[in-house]
């Protein structure tokens, strides 16, 4: 069945320094896939989304490109900030529409 | 409403307890996901609604779960005889198109069972 493999964590990181989470997947076909970020005390939020092959899906500095000759959506960002310490998810999307989670990376930035 | 809300956001209950669990999802949203979230895992799906019936529930983990959306818009997740393993935060979410064509699911904040 379908299923998403995403880097173990905790990941510590400093203030300021580049970020790479890396998320493969297993599915039929090309389903749509997902960042989900989720902060402290807070709920699950979308970060970002790709529905083809080679599309970059971008926001507040984070960027996935998916990728399917390696099935995979990898999350980069070039300098982390304290704010960005929380649990990220990659995820895709089944036939029926609902979300198949990885199993979450904890972030955590120091000053 | 603005968001999916969930209520309550903290049960603690005795084993073998019945528990239910409320949705509010988005105004207008047809579609309605509930998932189960244990300490440092992610969110696994249970069940999901298109309008009023139940289009998947094979993530029920068994029959003593049970989830019902009579008219469409909120939804009760309900756990009988409560077991210590049913203890985990139980996430819902809501979409505005349903099937291949689903949105972005947004969540809501969760509600945090723990069984005694």
């Amino acid at each position: 069945g379908d299923s998403v493999t995403q880097m173990e964590g905790p990941v510590t990181l400093s203030e300021e320094a580049c970020l790479t989470i890396n998320c493969t997947y297993t599915a039929t076909g090309y389903p749509s896939l997902f960042w989900y970020v989720q902060y402290p005390g807070e709920g699950l939020q979308l970060l970002l989304k790709a529905t083809k092959a080679d599309d970059k899906g971008s926001n507040k500095g984070f960027e996935a490109t998916y990728r399917k000759e390696t099935t995979s959506f990898h999350l980069e960002k070039g300098s982390v900030q304290v704010s960005d310490s929380a649990v990220y998810f990659c995820a895709l999307k089944g036939s029926q529409g609902n979300l198949i989670f990885g199993k979450g990376t904890k972030l955590s930035v120091k000053p | 409403g603005a968001g999916v809300s969930q209520t309550p956001s903290n049960k603690v209950t005795e084993k073998g307890k019945y528990v239910e669990l409320r949705c509010d999802p988005i105004s207008g949203h047809t579609a309605l996901y509930w998932y189960r979230q244990s300490l440092g895992q992610g969110p696994e799906f249970l069940i999901y609604f298109q309008g009023t019936g139940a289009a998947d529930d094979s993530g029920l983990p068994n029959d003593r779960f049970f989830a019902v959306r009579p008219e469409g818009s909120v939804s009760t997740l309900k756990i009988q005889r409560t077991e210590r393993g049913d203890s985990a935060v139980y996430l819902c979410a809501s979409s505005l198109l349903a099937g291949a064509g689903a949105n972005v699911l947004t969540f809501g904040a969760g509600s945090r069972l723990t069984v005694l």
